[in-house]
């Protein structure tokens, strides 16, 4: 166990709804990170927030957001959701201080548009 | 970021040492190499980094070469546990990004 929570950890949604994926991270660790992995493929860097501001971005869409909040749970959203949008979504968290070399991965939540 | 290359699938007998490669070889000075696993769809595990010298823990070793272009991990008694996908990622000191590659899939046989 990690110590990174995710929920839900299954989603099954239509074409053209939103959802809302949520992430805990490690207690006291200031950075939570998004990713995306579709079947069969690599780990695709969406985003990263730092203590509620934003610190790096990847491949996100435009139809997706995220944002971190005061208690540093952060949330990712997608929108206008497309067949091509399942995919297994990972957060992880890295510590501020100590071993903040390494980031600690969720257990994932998977989400399938039909 | 540096990018990275390794060998697409590779098998280890049980109880041998797994050595799975990686190719950094546009690595640059402040760049460090890691290593994570993902063991069927859970989430990534941390195994290693390193920045110059070989790096030893609980888990595994990692050796990079003298010039930083090329490292190795290895898994010295690998078990039908170790079946994963390994990543090799190299990460700029001071940057957030960790870019994974599409990883080495590892398949440890009885």
């Amino acid at each position: 166990d990690s110590g990174v929570t995710q929920t839900p950890k299954h989603l099954i949604t239509a074409t053209g709804q939103r959802v809302t994926l949520r992430c805990s991270p490690r207690s006291g660790d200031l950075s939570v990170y998004w990713y995306q992995q579709s079947l069969d493929q690599g780990l695709q860097f969406l985003i990263q927030y730092y203590n509620g501001e934003e610190r790096a971005k990847g491949n996100i869409l435009e139809r997706f957001s995220a944002q971190q909040f005061p208690d540093l749970h952060s949330e990712l959203n997608l929108s206008s959701l497309e067949l091509g949008d399942s995919a297994l979504y990972f957060c992880a968290s890295q510590p501020h201080r100590g071993e903040k070399n390494t980031i600690y991965f969720g257990e994932g939540s998977w989400l399938t548009v039909v | 970021d540096a990018k990275t290359t390794q060998p697409p699938s590779m098998d280890c007998a049980e109880g041998r040492a797994a050595n799975l490669p990686c190719n950094h070889s546009t690595i640059s000075g402040n760049e460090y190499v890691y290593w994570y696993r993902q063991i069927h769809s859970q989430g990534p595990q941390y195994i290693i980094h390193g920045l110059k010298n070989n790096e030893t823990n609980e888990m595994a070793s990692l050796i990079i070469t003298e010039d930083r272009k090329s490292s190795t991990l290895i898994l010295p008694h690998a078990t039908l546990r170790d079946t994963a996908v390994y990543y090799c990622i190299v990460r700029a000191s001071g940057t957030y990004k960790y870019i994974f590659g599409t990883g080495t899939r590892l398949k440890v046989l009885a």
